[in-house]
């Protein structure tokens, strides 16, 4: 199975701020890389997909990159709602595995 | 718009089964791949498995394999997944999504949450 490894954890950043969260796939995935984010009580939802792609209705801050085995997540200028925890998922070949995931917050 | 929702929670005892279902609304099943997903409390996700969009069948995480069936009722719109031999650590929330074929999931259930208590 393809191990992914999410970094960081958890983050603090004020808003206004650069956030980076990367994940590192186990072996070469191409682009088959997907963001979620997940707000407290809620579903996942989806941010980016094929590793760049911006989902529909997805705030423009939002960017993704990368392509292989290293993927990048970009909040350009972290706002008070996007407090939440982001998760790559490779959905390149089954079965899929999720980043660990990453704990946003607000200083 | 396509709408996913799942029935409601469940309390089950140890070794029993589950069957949770999501009813698909604004598309048919037929031109949609889903996929279950679960989240233990106060943990990360953790995909259960998927219909593979090439021949229609379902593909299970090696941690479900052999208690885990997903099946769909193409006649209502409805998938279902159903984890037998129950254990507490299978309390959780389950989601089922729309899967775009290789372009993420962008439809999700609301979640249905599992209990496994004795």
């Amino acid at each position: 199975d393809i191990q992914m490894t999410q970094s960081p954890s958890s983050l603090s950043a004020s808003a206004g701020d650069r956030v980076t969260i990367t994940c590192r796939a186990s072996q070469g995935i191409s682009k088959g890389l997907s963001w979620y984010q997940q707000k407290p009580g809620q579903a996942p939802s989806l941010l980016i997909y094929a590793a760049f792609n911006l989902q529909s209705g997805v705030p423009s801050r939002f960017s993704g990159s990368g392509s292989g085995t290293d993927f990048t997540l970009t909040i350009s200028s972290l706002q008070p709602e996007d407090v939440a925890t982001y998760y790559c998922l490779q959905d390149y070949t089954t079965p899929w595995t999720f980043g660990q995931g990453t704990k946003l917050e607000i200083k | 718009q396509v709408q996913l929702v799942q029935s409601g929670a469940e309390v089950k005892k140890p070794g029993a089964s589950v069957k949770v279902s999501c009813k698909v609304s604004g598309y048919t099943l037929i031109e949609l791949s889903m996929h279950w997903v679960r989240q233990v409390p106060g943990k990360g996700l953790e995909w259960v498995g998927g219909f593979d969009p090439e021949d229609g069948q379902p593909i299970y995480a090696q941690t479900f394999q052999g208690r885990v069936t997903m099946t769909e009722d193409t006649s209502t719109d409805t998938v279902y997944m159903e984890l037998s031999s129950l254990r507490s650590e299978d309390t959780a929330v389950y989601y089922c999504a729309r899967d775009r074929m290789g372009d993420g999931m962008d439809v999700w259930g609301q979640g249905t949450t599992v209990t496994v208590s004795s």
